[in-house]
């Protein structure tokens, strides 16, 4: 079974602080996904990285993927409520099936 | 742009009805796949389906039957609800396999009493 573990699993920081979440697994996968998820709604993808060492930004976000393909990291500058909410990532098998982590849930206070 | 809509929004059932959860999406895609989503357990897949009449199981299939007759729609269905199926459920699609992620409904909020 592959695990991805996510960290932390809650985060709670003052609006305009910077922020590192991770994601972590056991295994190489061929993809990998980051989604932002609000209460009440279905998670929205916010990228996906496939290349080793691929870093990819998304406005105030920042997307990197390890070089050996088992671990990747979303950074936030200048947080703000507006960032409120469960962050996912998903890998992708070679096999093409995906697996979620557990989520960061992180909340930016006014 | 409607992209995947999932009904009803929510749901409850006594232990052993029946019902089926409705998922369509609008945007020509092959694969859709239903999660359920329960706390601290993360987005654990049910079934998934490649195309039109072909589906797989995925995770926690038990107690959970699939049917894809168009590349429209994905219905879920549940054969006999039992309490450990409270969840929240989300229909997901893409237009080629899981590489490029997913398009997620809003999701069901299913409870059994």
């Amino acid at each position: 079974t592959q695990l991805l573990e996510q960290s932390p699993q809650f985060l709670s920081i003052q609006e305009g602080e910077n922020l590192t979440v991770y994601c972590n697994s056991s295994s190489v996968f061929s993809s990998l996904q980051w989604y932002r998820q609000e209460p009440g709604e279905g998670p929205v993808l916010l990228v996906t990285v496939v290349t080793g060492g691929e870093v990819k930004k998304l406005k105030r976000l920042t997307f990197q993927f390890g070089d050996a393909r088992k671990d990747s990291s979303l950074h936030i500058t200048a947080a703000q409520p507006g960032d409120t909410g469960l962050y996912l990532c998903s890998q992708v098998t070679n096999a093409g099936k995906s697996t979620f982590g557990d989520g960061t849930t992180l909340t930016v206070k006014p | 742009n409607a992209g995947v809509t999932q009904t009803p929004k929510f749901q409850v059932l006594k232990t052993g009805q029946s019902m089926t959860l409705q998922c369509a999406q609008d945007m020509n895609h092959e694969y859709m796949s239903w999660y359920r989503q329960d706390p601290g357990m993360g987005l654990r897949l049910i079934h998934y389906s490649v195309g039109a009449g072909i589906t797989d199981q995925g995770e926690v299939p038990n107690g959970y039957n699939v049917s894809r007759s168009t590349t429209e729609d994905f219905p879920l269905r549940l054969l006999s609800a039992a309490p450990s199926q409270t969840s929240v459920y989300f229909c997901a699609s893409s237009y080629r396999g899981a590489t490029y992620g997913y398009t997620f409904g809003s999701g069901t909020r299913l409870t059994v009493v």
